[in-house]
């Protein structure tokens, strides 16, 4: 089982440009979320999805959107990159139950230059 | 709005000593996790403490939860080099219904055991 995969792993972007970090898990969880690490900052949920069909705003959403494509698949795009999102990106699942640990990815280095 | 903080930020301490971190949180909560980084990694799950009076251990790390106070502890005992790591505490926010709950997280405790 590979758990919770992420790609890209490392991707530069200009200012304005587009993309989307891609999140898939194997793990049957119900819930995905995505956070971004900054250096001091701890983790920040950008958005949420508790089930497959919805998606939630968390703390930092501004300049990001995102898809649950289905169970495994949680993606999240940037229209139009700027240099504030220079950051780590994270992906992690839970079953959504008590004790719902969360799992996380290996992350997803993104500079914004 | 649910705030974590952890103290220290940063520890520094020789191999054989123990110590704890300490994890206040803002607001009602009885579900708690910790997590262990090393640089350049992923987060890795080390103790969920579900209730008051919650005590977890694991080799020289033990984590304790105090609802009351809503203070959680991590101590680690007779240090060693390879805990050396950011630890990071995680509340859940029980705000945001359902029954899949977000966390907020503390802003890590940066642990480096020194020879």
């Amino acid at each position: 089982n590979a758990g919770v995969t992420q790609t890209p792993k490392f991707q530069v972007l200009k200012t304005g440009q587009s993309m989307t970090l891609q999140c898939a898990q194997d793990m049957n969880h119900n819930s995905m979320y995505w956070y971004r690490q900054d250096p001091g900052m701890g983790l920040r949920l950008i958005y949420y999805s508790a089930s497959e069909g919805t998606t939630d705003k968390g703390e930092v959403p501004n300049g990001y959107n995102v898809s649950r494509l289905n169970k495994r698949e949680f993606s999240l795009r940037l229209e139009s990159a700027a240099p504030s999102q220079t950051s780590v990106y994270f992906c992690a699942t839970s079953y959504g139950l008590p004790a719902y640990e969360q799992y996380f990815g290996p992350g997803t280095r993104l500079t914004v230059t | 709005e649910l705030k974590v903080e952890q103290n220290p930020l940063f520890l520094s301490m020789q191999e054989g000593k123990n110590y704890t971190i300490y994890c206040n949180y803002s607001t009602t909560s009885d579900r708690l996790y910790w997590y262990r980084q090393d640089p350049g990694k992923s987060l890795e799950s080390l103790f969920v403490l579900l209730s008051n009076g919650a005590v977890k251990q694991e080799g020289r790390l033990m984590a304790s939860l105090d609802t009351k106070a809503r203070l959680s502890t991590l101590h680690i005992t007779a240090a060693v080099h390879d805990l050396s790591a950011t630890y990071f505490c995680a509340v859940d926010d029980k705000k945001s219904g359902g029954s899949n709950y977000k966390l907020t997280f503390g802003k890590g405790t940066l642990l480096t055991v020194n020879p």
